[in-house]
């Protein structure tokens, strides 16, 4: 199974602070990497797909990128509706595995 | 608009078995994949299963951990997903999501219904 080891698992920051969250995966996926929001309650959302290609209707502060077994995420400028889990996720081979998640909250 | 919507969740005894559906309506349900991904309660989410399309035969994946215990359908007719569940253990509890898969892969889940909750307890 691929592994997915995403960090820092927390993190605390401010309206307008660039957030970066990592993830690393156990071996070589090429492009085959998603990251999602979660807040408590509420569905999932798909945020990134395919490593950099932003999913329909999400804010274009939202990016990712990477290659091989090393992937980022990046909130340019954090807005107070996105303090929220974030998940990496990699679609490259069954099981599709997500890594641990990313708690961004409030400084 | 794609909506996803669960049911069928509850507590139910060790060993017991229990049948999840996932209404789903927006977009033609028969030509997407459709998944289970579930959150144990403090965990992150953990992938269940997944079935394709018609179109690409209606395979099923699952992960190791429910496999033999769970099974998943889909009856396109009434746009309907289900996960049929049996032999319950405690580490099953959690919330369960159905997802849809995008255009473009079976594994990218690009809209999740809001889950129904599964405990496992005597």
């Amino acid at each position: 199974d691929i592994q997915m080891t995403q960090s820092p698992s927390s993190l605390s920051a401010s309206v307008g602070d660039r957030v970066t969250i990592t993830c690393r995966a156990s071996q070589s996926m090429g492009s085959y990497v998603n990251w999602y929001q979660h807040k408590p309650g509420k569905a999932p959302k798909l945020l990134i797909y395919a490593k950099s290609s932003v999913q329909s209707g999400v804010p274009s502060r939202f990016s990712g990128s990477g290659s091989g077994t090393d992937f980022t995420f990046t909130i340019s400028s954090l807005q107070p509706e996105d303090f929220a889990t974030y998940y990496c996720q990699q679609s490259y081979g069954s099981p599709w595995t997500f890594g641990q998640g990313t708690r961004v909250d409030i400084k | 608009e794609v909506q996803l919507l669960e049911s069928g969740g509850g507590l139910v005894q060790p060993g017991g078995s229990l049948r999840l559906s996932c209404a789903a309506s927006g977009f033609t349900f028969s030509d997407y994949a459709m998944s289970w991904v579930r959150q144990a309660p403090g965990k992150g989410l953990e992938w269940v299963s997944s079935i394709s399309g018609s179109g690409s035969g209606g395979t099923t994946y699952y992960a190791d951990s429910v496999k033999g215990r769970f099974t998943i359908s889909r009856d396109s007719s009434k746009k309907t997903l289900y996960m049929y569940m049996n032999s319950l253990r405690a580490e099953d509890t959690a919330v369960y999501f159905c997802a849809k898969g995008s255009p473009y892969r079976v594994s990218e889940f690009d809209f999740w219904g809001q889950g129904t909750l599964v405990s496992v307890s005597s």
